[in-house]
C-alpha cells in the first residue's frame, strides 16, 4: 500500500521562503510529484523527483531523499498568488496511477 | 487545446438514481484516471485506465463504474446514486513518459440529495 504525509495547512507572509514537507512509504518507487490548487480549479503540475536532490524551477524546488521517504517543495519570494493547496503525490506500485496525500493549504498574507 | 473535457460541471442527483460522468481527452493519452475530492480527504482514485478496453480499481472503486471503449473517453458511471457520493470529481490523463504529468478535466461538482 501507500501512505502519504503531509501538514494541512501552513500560513507564511508575502516575500517569504516556505518549505512544506511530505512523507511517503510505498511499496516500489516509481516518483514523487508536487501539484498547486487553487480554490475551486484542477490541480495543476508543479515538479517531479524520481532521484535524490534537489530540482529547481523558478520560485519553486523541490527535494527527494528515497531513503528517509522523505520530499519538501520549497517555495521562494512568497506571492499572495501562491495562497493554494499544495498536494503530493506518488505513483502507484504499478507505475499506472497517481496516488496523492490530504494537501496542504498555504495561506500568503501581506 | 481542448485537453480534458467533463462533462457535466454541475449536477443534483436524488438517492438512488443514475448517472454517468463524461471525460474525454483529445492528447491522444494511454492513461487516464477518475478521482474524487471531498474537504480535509484530498484527492482519492476511484478507477483508472491504462489503454483501451483496460480498466482498474483505485483506493475507492465502490459504487462506481467505469468502461474504456476508446482512447478518447473515460466515462464514470454512478448507478444507484447516495449522498456519501456527494463530491467533485476530477478526470486525468497522462502520456507515455516518465514525467507522469496529470492533465486533469475542470472537475464536475455533484450533489446527492
Amino acid at each position: 500500500g501507500q501512505n502519504i504525509d503531509q501538514p494541512t495547512e501552513m500560513t507564511a507572509t508575502e516575500g517569504a521562503i516556505v518549505q512544506i514537507n511530505c512523507t511517503y512509504q510505498t511499496s516500489g518507487f516509481n516518483g514523487l510529484f508536487w501539484y498547486q490548487q487553487h480554490a475551486g480549479e484542477a490541480p495543476t503540475f508543479l515538479s517531479y523527483n524520481v532521484l535524490d536532490g534537489l530540482e529547481e524551477k523558478g520560485r519553486f524546488s523541490s527535494f527527494l531523499s528515497r531513503s528517509k521517504g522523505y520530499s519538501y517543495l520549497l517555495l521562494k519570494e512568497l506571492q499572495m498568488k501562491d495562497s493554494a493547496s499544495y498536494l503530493c503525490a506518488s505513483r502507484n506500485q504499478a507505475g499506472t496511477a497517481l496516488i496523492f496525500g490530504k494537501g496542504t493549504t498555504l495561506s500568503v498574507s501581506s | 487545446n481542448a485537453g480534458v473535457t467533463q462533462t457535466p460541471k454541475f449536477q443534483v442527483l436524488k438517492t438512488g438514481q443514475s448517472m454517468t460522468l463524461q471525460c474525454a481527452q483529445d492528447m491522444n493519452h494511454e492513461y487516464m484516471s477518475w478521482y474524487r475530492q471531498d474537504p480535509g480527504m484530498g484527492l482519492r482514485l476511484i478507477h483508472y485506465s491504462v489503454g483501451a478496453g483496460i480498466t482498474d480499481q483505485g483506493e475507492v472503486p465502490n459504487g462506481y463504474n467505469v468502461s474504456r471503449s476508446t482512447t478518447e473517453d473515460f466515462p464514470l458511471r454512478l448507478l444507484s446514486a447516495a449522498p456519501s457520493q456527494t463530491s467533485v470529481y476530477f478526470c486525468a490523463s497522462r502520456g507515455r513518459g516518465n514525467t507522469g504529468e496529470l492533465f486533469f478535466g475542470e472537475g464536475s461538482r455533484l450533489t446527492v440529495l
